[in-house]
């Protein structure tokens, strides 16, 4: 069943540790995003990609990065934990062409940094 | 300012009423326009999507746009407690890739 998964669904970690949000698709679109939301507030764009080998830093600023290797896999990593990146982060992807018109989500990781 | 502002509610509701949904917008490049639904510690997932202006409707769903009002409404008719989620509108400019989203409104919809 085509979809796309997060893992892992909720992380608390220290400040200072290196953390990665895993982000797969079985769908094989070739955009995906990264979209971070607090509590009952709007979701914000902190990453995107058109394809592999290509991402974009969204309208959000975050220290976080992205990498595209494969069409499927869309990591997102903290090198440097803070209190400040406690969150939700949503991953999502749509296929080329639609530009970004149906976003398909994941189910979001809940991040808590100490 | 925000581009687009959304009532975040509570909007409570009995079962079986119409549920009214709305969000304004300032940006008039906005041509493709959708309504997501939310369940807590869940994923958006994509109920409606319009573009330009007019009417569509989806079972119990129906979706307006008006583009010189700047103003979206998503309507629910007989409501269920399962349509209690948080109900979030997007929007996007024509030829862009990104959406932007309102902050979405709480629907409670009481049995």
């Amino acid at each position: 069943e085509a979809d796309i998964y997060q893992t892992p669904r909720y992380l608390v970690i220290g400040t200072g540790k290196k953390i990665t949000l895993e982000c797969s698709q079985t769908m094989g679109h070739d955009k995906m995003y990264w979209y971070q939301q607090d509590p009952g507030m709007e979701l914000h764009l902190i990453h995107y990609s058109y394809g592999v080998n290509s991402t974009e830093k969204g309208d959000l600023s975050s220290e976080s990065t992205v990498s595209r290797i494969r069409t499927e896999h869309f990591p997102l990593t903290l090198e440097s934990a803070r209190p400040s990146h406690t969150s939700q982060y949503l991953c999502a992807s749509s296929e080329a062409g639609t530009g970004g018109k149906e976003q398909y989500f994941g189910p979001g990781t809940r991040l808590t940094v100490t | 300012q925000k581009e687009v502002e959304q009532d975040p509610g509570p909007l409570s509701v009995p079962e079986g009423a119409i549920v009214s949904l709305n969000c304004t917008y300032s940006n008039s490049a906005f041509q493709y326009f959708m309504w997501y639904r939310q369940y807590s510690r869940k994923g958006p997932e994509l109920l409606m999507y319009t573009y330009s202006s007019g009417n569509k409707e989806d079972g119990r769903f129906t979706a307006q746009v008006d583009k010189s009002s700047k103003y979206i409404s998503l309507f629910i008719r007989d409501s269920q407690p399962s349509d209690s989620a948080t109900y979030l509108c997007a929007m996007r400019e024509a030829a862009g890739n990104k959406l932007t989203f309102g902050g979405g409104t709480r629907v409670l919809v009481k049995p």
